[in-house]
This record gives structure tokens, sequence and C-alpha cells, in this order.
């Protein structure tokens, strides 16, 4: 059960794009799309953004979508705003029927 | 309105137990797995553990398996976690969720920090 590999922080100025990545195995990323992403303000509880890999939930903004190719499940943000600034986890279902959380990737917007 | 409440940290002493629970309001809680996520001070999300929507089902993950115990009493529309032999790398804010489908985790709670310190 090692945690999916993210990146640790990623920037961008508002208006652009970023994308941050989150790694696993064949046994997670690469074998279901049960790929989820979260948001987490400091404070805060976890928000849903992302579920199975490219779904939004009711009432996340359409700037934000996920992609994944192999191992590798993607979310990008387009059109940055400073309320983006927040730390994104990944989580994906595994073959031992538990779940694995990225390391975290803390999103600065310049 | 769908919420969930974690109550029951604090301090204990490593080696010691301490059991968690999370009320759970606006939905029918039999009808939903439920999961325990925890987050150390400063770090990331780890996940705990999971129960199906009638508790059949556990899974844990390899850090707690045989010392956390998840259980639900759906007639107090309640998650619990029975954590035993607790370890100073056990402290963390600990987080239930409601399982929307396959780990989808829509709604959490707000929290409850667990701090094993002698």
């Amino acid at each position: 059960q090692s945690a999916l590999t993210q990146p640790a922080s990623v920037s961008g100025s508002p208006g652009q794009s970023i994308t941050i990545s989150c790694t696993g195995t064949s046994s997670d990323v690469g074998g279901y799309n049960y790929v989820s992403w979260y948001q987490q303000h400091p404070g805060k509880a976890p928000k849903l953004m992302i579920f199975d890999v490219t779904y939004r939930p009711s009432g996340v903004s359409n700037r934000f979508s996920g992609s994944k190719s192999g191992n590798t499940a993607s979310l990008t943000i387009s059109g940055l705003q400073a309320e983006d600034e927040a730390d994104y986890y990944c989580s994906s279902y595994t073959s031992s029927n538990t779940w694995v959380f990225g390391g975290g990737t803390k999103l600065t917007v310049l | 309105q769908v919420q969930v409440v974690e109550s029951g940290g604090g301090v204990v002493q490593p080696g010691r137990s301490l059991r968690l629970s999370c009320a759970a309001s606006g939905f029918t809680f039999s009808s939903y797995a439920m999961h325990w996520v925890r987050q150390a001070p400063g770090k990331g999300l780890e996940w705990v553990a999971v129960i199906s929507y009638d508790g059949s089902n556990k899974y844990y993950a390899d850090s707690v398996k045989g010392r956390f115990t998840i259980s639900r009493d759906t007639s107090k529309n309640t998650l619990y976690v029975q954590m035993n032999s607790l370890r100073g790398e056990d402290t963390a804010v600990y987080y239930c969720a409601r399982d929307e489908s396959l780990g989808i985790l829509g709604y959490w709670g707000q929290g409850t920090l667990v701090t094993v310190s002698s």
C-alpha cells in the first residue's frame, strides 16, 4: 500500500492552466477507473473535485478536469483563480480492496 | 442535509486504546459504505479503513490492520473505529466520510484529533 506519487508543489498565475500528476501502478491507478481528486484548504475537510477519473460532482467548476493514461492520472485546472490555491490529493481503489491516497500537491497561485 | 460528525478524539498514552465515533444524519445511513481517513499534523491524507453498507465487509490499511476495528450501529446511525495499541504515528486528525460508490468520498466530517503521547 505505497502512496501514489504526486509532485510536492505546483504553481501558476491567475488565468493559466496547471496539471497535477498522480502515478501509481497497475494494481491501482492503472488497473481501475476509480481515481478521485480532492481539494483541501488549510484547516478544512477535503472536498471531492473529480471521481472515476473524469467526472465532476455537481457544483464543481468545469475548470477542473481529470484524465488518465496508463498508471498516471492527472488533474488539470484551467483559468486559475486565487481560490484554487489549496492542497490536492488523488486517490485510487486498489486490487487489495483498499484505497490509497497520493502524497498531496500544494498549488500556489502566484 | 447530509452531515457526518466525528467525536472521541483526545490525548492518549502509547499502548492504550481509544474509540472514535461518527454520527451520521440527513441520509439513510444503512445504504452507504463508510470510510475512516486520517491526516497526521502537516502531512497528507492516509486511508485507514472501510466498512460496507451492511457491515459484512471490512478492509484496513496495513498500517492499522490488527490494531483498529471499524464497525457501525445502524440503530444509532453511527460509525466507529476502535483503536488499540496506539502508537505515536497514529497521531492525526481522523475523518469519517460517506462512500458514494466505490471509494468516492462525497461527504466528510470536520475531523477529530487524536494525539498519542506520554
